[in-house]
């Protein structure tokens, strides 16, 4: 298995742009997450889908993000006008979740390094 | 207060040495208590995970909750520049994938 895959790797941008972040899930699994790791924060959860379905997406700092999973198989995280503080790293993390499991095995890609000057 | 505090280091150590790494947390509710291990330009990889207080020991590594504490560690013997990574916790309340909380993570260095 190819494991999780994202994509770009990096991203440079100007300020105002639109930015799309891509996830390939491992095959199977059935909930992704999208985290985004900053030295000052550290890894944040920005928002987590079940069954492409959102769950949770408290995390999304504000309307320009946003995130959709059309597939099982893919997800895009958006952000829409990108800013100077969306500077990070994003992963993107996928698992099998069981009702009655105690697993929280995630599985990370190696992330997109986003840079917004 | 955080609800997860860990010493982000760095903290280096040379070869053979016994590492200890920790976290404190303020959410009585965790149960679920894992550590991930981070190599530079990687996404996290699971290393160690456990249910409730106790040690697991797998290896090199052995990871021991504390409820009572709020305290978790993790130690690595006969540490290797293999190990040289930064090492995060993380934990959450309920089964299943629910969002883990991560600590920001300890940046380790073994030096051969």
């Amino acid at each position: 298995d190819a494991g999780v895959i994202q994509s770009p790797r990096h991203e440079v941008t100007e300020m105002g742009q639109e930015v799309t972040l891509r996830c390939k899930p491992i095959s199977g699994h059935n909930s992704l997450f999208w985290y985004r790791q900053t030295m000052m924060r550290g890894l944040e959860l920005l928002i987590y889908f079940n069954n492409n379905v959102p769950i949770d997406d408290s995390g999304m700092p504000e309307d320009r993000f946003s995130a959709k999973m059309p597939n099982a198989s893919f997800s895009t995280l958006k952000i829409q006008p990108s800013e100077p503080r969306d500077s990070a790293v994003y992963f993107c993390a996928s698992s099998f979740f069981l009702l009655d499991s105690r697993s929280e095995k995630l599985f990370f890609g190696s992330g997109t390094q986003l840079s917004v000057l | 207060q955080k609800e997860v505090e860990q010493d982000p280091g760095p903290l280096s150590v040379p070869e053979g040495a016994i590492v200890s790494l920790n976290c404190t947390y303020s959410n009585s509710a965790f149960q679920y208590f894992m550590w991930y291990r981070q190599y530079s330009r990687k996404g996290p990889e699971l290393l160690m995970y456990t249910y409730s207080s106790g040690n697991k020991e797998d290896g090199r590594f052995t990871a021991q909750v504390d409820k009572s504490s709020k305290y978790i560690s993790l130690f690595i013997r006969d540490s290797q520049p293999s190990d040289s990574a930064t090492y995060l916790c993380a934990m959450s309340a309920r089964p299943g994938n629910t969002p883990l909380v991560f600590g920001k993570g300890t940046r380790l260095s073994v030096i051969a």
